[in-house]
């Protein structure tokens, strides 16, 4: 089964970019690169997905190596409420691979 | 709207003991699924529908039954609660052409003893 890797935390300081970075060696054609995210005692939240090309929306941005191996998902300012779990994860449909995550420590 | 809200928030069982898990979303979603998270970890799928009247497995279906008599409803039963099945639970809901933006409640915490 494919399987992603993620750094375990991360610390970021206000207003600046942040990189979190996933690894996915046994992709699969067809799987999705999904990124969820998860404030404390909350359900995960959506926050961008791709399959080969790079991504942009309102939350985040969302860049795929070449070989679709590692992804890279960019918060552009980081602010305190973007402190959470982000999680990397694999899709195709009812196949949903989640891995560990990186929780996300913004300081202001 | 209120999304997808789920029924109850905390829960706290014997082993044995049977209970249904209520996930309800005000948004027409086709899709519906249910999660487990267990601690430090990320979700599993549970089982999942398509729609109203159908269901099928997903990662760890064992010791679950699902039912989906309405469309906005996705109920999770556990008929003989273990020890193994202490866990958050997460409902969550999509529309078919767009799985990839599944929209998630609040979670159940399930504390079987």
């Amino acid at each position: 089964d494919a399987k992603t890797t993620q750094p375990n935390s991360m610390e970021s300081n206000e207003e600046e970019p942040v990189h979190l970075p996933c690894n996915h060696s046994t992709i699969s054609g067809t799987d999705y690169i999904h990124w969820y995210r998860q404030l404390p005692s909350q359900g995960p939240e959506y926050v961008i997905h791709g399959l080969t090309s790079n991504v942009n929306n309102r939350m985040a941005s969302l860049a795929i190596a070449e070989d679709r191996k590692s992804s890279t998902l960019i918060l552009h300012r980081a602010t305190l409420r973007d402190a959470a779990v982000y999680y990397c994860i694999l899709m195709d449909f009812n196949k949903f691979y989640f891995g560990s995550g990186t929780k996300l420590n913004v300081k202001p | 709207n209120a999304g997808v809200t789920q029924t109850p928030k905390f829960r706290v069982l014997k082993t044995g003991q049977s209970m249904t898990l209520l996930c309800a979303q005000d948004m027409n979603h086709e899709y519906m699924y249910w999660y487990r998270q267990d601690p430090g970890m990320g979700l599993r799928l549970i089982h999942y529908s398509v729609g109203e009247g159908t269901t099928a497995k997903g990662e760890v279906p064992d010791g679950y039954n699902v039912s989906r008599l309405k469309k906005q409803n996705f109920l999770l039963g556990l008929e003989s609660a273990a020890p193994s099945q202490t866990s958050v639970y997460f409902c969550a809901s999509s529309y078919p052409r767009d799985y990839h933006t599944q929209y998630f409640g609040p979670g159940t915490r399930l504390t079987v003893l």
